[in-house]
């Protein structure tokens, strides 16, 4: 069965700092990558996804991340973090494109002015 | 891009009562969706998928008789929740995979539905 870890609960930066949130996946095959992002009581807005191909993948709002297969590890990063970026963030995983999604438990990130 | 709408955003019922939760494809064809339950502070877990003109597939632990799940036309989905109880109460949002040059999974908006 697949399933996805992210290790930080709460994570708190200062506006302008970097910023990198963990993801560990667990699947058996090939995975597909997404991270999304959730503002309080709203729905999922995608960042970006991860299929196949070049593994640092680059997506909406300056965040990218990098699949690497030997840790099972897709990472999310951003050089530099603005107020608008606290949210909660989810790491999920696939078997397909157009697949029932595994999320992880989710990442909590607070923005300091 | 495609747009998932859910409907309604919010819903407050008493116990007992049953609530419809309706997911629809604005401008695609979607012969699956799929509904998560999203208790406060925590993760999507799937609750099932919905088929079109087929039974929807419960995922493990999920009372199907409790969630009923319609999906009668390529835009349309339904969660029901009959009979409703406090411990119902959470964020019920639908995704539905539009298959265009690169597919992708989109999110309706959520409904947040309190069981008083």
């Amino acid at each position: 069965a697949q399933s996805v870890t992210q290790p930080d609960i709460h994570i708190t930066v200062s506006e302008g700092a970097s910023l990198e949130l963990r993801c560990n996946y667990s699947y058996g095959a090939t995975p597909y990558l997404f991270w999304y992002v959730q503002s309080p009581g709203q729905g999922l807005q995608l960042l970006l996804k991860y299929f196949s191909g070049d593994t640092l993948v680059q997506g909406i709002k300056g965040f990218e991340a990098e699949f690497k297969r030997s840790q099972s590890s897709f990472n999310l990063r951003k050089p530099s973090v603005h107020w608008s970026d606290a949210a909660e963030y989810f790491c999920a995983v696939a078997a397909g494109t157009a697949s029932k999604l595994t999320f992880g438990t989710g990442t909590r990130l607070q923005v300091t002015l | 891009g495609a747009v998932v709408s859910q409907h309604p955003s919010w819903v407050i019922c008493k116990s007992g009562t049953s609530v419809k939760i309706e997911c629809r494809s604005l401008d695609f064809q979607a012969t699956t969706m799929f509904w998560y339950r999203q208790f406060p502070k925590q993760s999507l877990m799937l609750m099932a998928t919905s088929n079109e003109g087929s039974k929807a597939t419960y995922e493990q632990g999920v009372e199907k008789d409790k969630f009923l799940i319609n999906h009668a036309s390529l835009t349309l989905s339904t969660l029901t929740v009959t009979s409703a109880h406090p411990e119902d109460s959470s964020f019920y949002i639908c995704s539905a995979p539009y298959r265009g040059q690169n597919t992708e999974a989109f999110f309706g908006q959520g409904t947040r539905l309190t069981v008083v």
